[in-house]
């Protein structure tokens, strides 16, 4: 069945620092790639979102790119900030776009 | 705009007492779902709907219940709560109109249910 790998936290930087939180997937077909951000006490918004290979997300700084051959979605910041503190969630949807498969989390810690 | 609104947003519970958690949206979407998180285990699908009248079960519905009877709402039912139901609720929604497939959901703030 479909499943989502992210690597395991917690991921703690110093403000300014580059970002990386890594993403796998198995999937059958053409699934959509989502990462969701938690802060804390809050419920999951979307921070950016692909729909097919090669796409890439961006949002806020944030960027990933949908990698078909590696089954891949990596998050990238090229600098962080302390506001960025959070849970981040990768997140699979069938082509039927209803059900969301979660990776576990990772939560990165920044500091200033 | 009030998005996905849930209440309670805290919870306690003794083992074998029933609630319901409400979830209500705004957005006029036909897919709602709820969802449980767990400390390292991500957010996992309880039940979802597609729309009014039509439920559907998600990876681990054992112990819930729900109906759709309007567009807007989408209760959750615990009929005897147990220990392992507690956990963070989080109810979402999105639009399979004239969006194709990928669609984006949107999430309540959550209700943290802790049943002793």
């Amino acid at each position: 069945g479909n499943s989502v790998t992210q690597m395991e936290g917690p991921v703690t930087l110093s403000e300014e620092a580059f970002l990386t939180i890594n993403c796998t997937y198995t999937a059958t077909g053409y699934p959509s790639l989502f990462w969701y951000v938690q802060y804390p006490g809050e419920g999951l918004q979307l921070l950016l979102k692909a729909t097919k290979a090669d796409d890439k997300g961006s949002n806020k700084g944030f960027e990933a790119t949908y990698r078909k051959e590696t089954t891949s979605f990596h998050l990238e910041k090229g600098s962080v900030q302390v506001s960025d503190s959070a849970v981040y969630f990768c997140a699979l949807s069938d082509q039927a776009g209803t059900a969301l498969i979660f990776g576990k989390g990772t939560t990165l810690s920044v500091s200033s | 705009n009030a998005g996905v609104t849930q209440t309670p947003k805290f919870q306690v519970l003794k083992t074998g007492q029933s609630m319901t958690l409400q979830c209500a949206q705004d957005m006029n979407h036909e897919y709602m779902s709820w969802y449980r998180q767990d400390p390292g285990m991500g957010l996992r699908l309880i039940h979802y709907s597609v729309g009014a009248g039509i439920t559907d079960q998600g990876e681990v519905p054992n112990g819930y219940n729900v109906s759709r009877s309007t567009t807007e709402d989408f209760p959750l039912r615990l009929l005897s709560a147990a220990p392992s139901q507690t956990s963070v609720y989080f109810c979402a929604s999105s639009s399979l109109g004239g969006g194709g497939p990928k669609n984006i959901q949107y999430f309540g703030a959550g209700t943290r249910l802790s049943v002793l």
